[in-house]
């Protein structure tokens, strides 16, 4: 079993650039969680999936960010435009249940922003 | 608002000494407290939760809610216990975690 998996694992942009991250959850899990990891701010949620429906969308910073669940076994995180203050890296966790059950977490993608 | 606090950034010591990282939490009803942990070039995992009440990897945390606490405490560090360790809050009728700035060990000699 690959775990979560996340691609790209690096991705270095231009200020204004479209960014998009994906994720794959491990299969059979229901929850889906895209994280923002930054030196300041350590770890933060930004926004979780129940089954592909957005449960909680509170932590995305702003309109120029956005995330998708199309189906159980793909998630999207596109950024439009992006800014170099976006630059962080951004992790998938999945979860077979929401609650106190274990989050899965894919390996990241660092995102640089110039 | 819920919040989690870890005030130490990086905490140092020699293999063999006593570990305690710090989390305290902000939220007035009954929380869920977890310890999550990423070693160097692995993905972040859970570590122990406070409703298990066990130990791992020598790990033990209690739950004080007079000081709405979660300490993670070892009595003797090992080398590789050197990682970054995060403490964690899910509040009632919500399935998100709530995660501290982290607090990375490093674990000397």
């Amino acid at each position: 079993d690959a775990g979560v998996i996340q691609s790209p694992r690096h991705e270095v942009t231009e200020m204004g650039q479209e960014v998009t991250l994906r994720c794959k959850p491990i299969s059979g899990h229901d929850y889906l969680f895209w994280y923002r990891q930054t030196m300041m701010r350590g770890l933060e949620l930004l926004i979780y999936f129940n089954n592909n429906v957005p449960i909680d969308d509170s932590g995305m910073p702003e309109d120029r960010f956005s995330a998708k669940m199309p189906n159980a076994s793909f998630s999207t995180l596109k950024i439009q435009p992006s800014e170099p203050r976006d630059s962080a890296v951004y992790f998938c966790a999945s979860s077979p249940h929401g609650g106190l059950h274990e989050q899965y977490f894919g390996p990241g993608t660092r995102l640089t922003v110039t | 608002a819920q919040r989690v606090t870890q005030p130490e950034k990086l905490l140092s010591v020699f293999k063999g000494a006593p570990v305690e990282l710090k989390c305290n939490y902000s939220y007035s009803g009954s929380p869920e407290l977890f310890w999550y942990v990423q070693y160097s070039r692995q993905r972040l995992q859970l570590l122990l939760r406070h409703i298990s009440r066990e130990s791992i990897k020598g790990f033990t945390a209690d739950l004080n809610k007079g000081e709405t606490s979660f300490h993670l405490k070892k009595p003797f560090a090992q080398e590789e216990d050197s990682a970054m360790y995060y403490c964690a809050l899910r509040t009632a009728n919500t399935d998100k975690l709530i995660f501290g700035t982290g607090t990375r060990l490093q674990v000397f000699p």
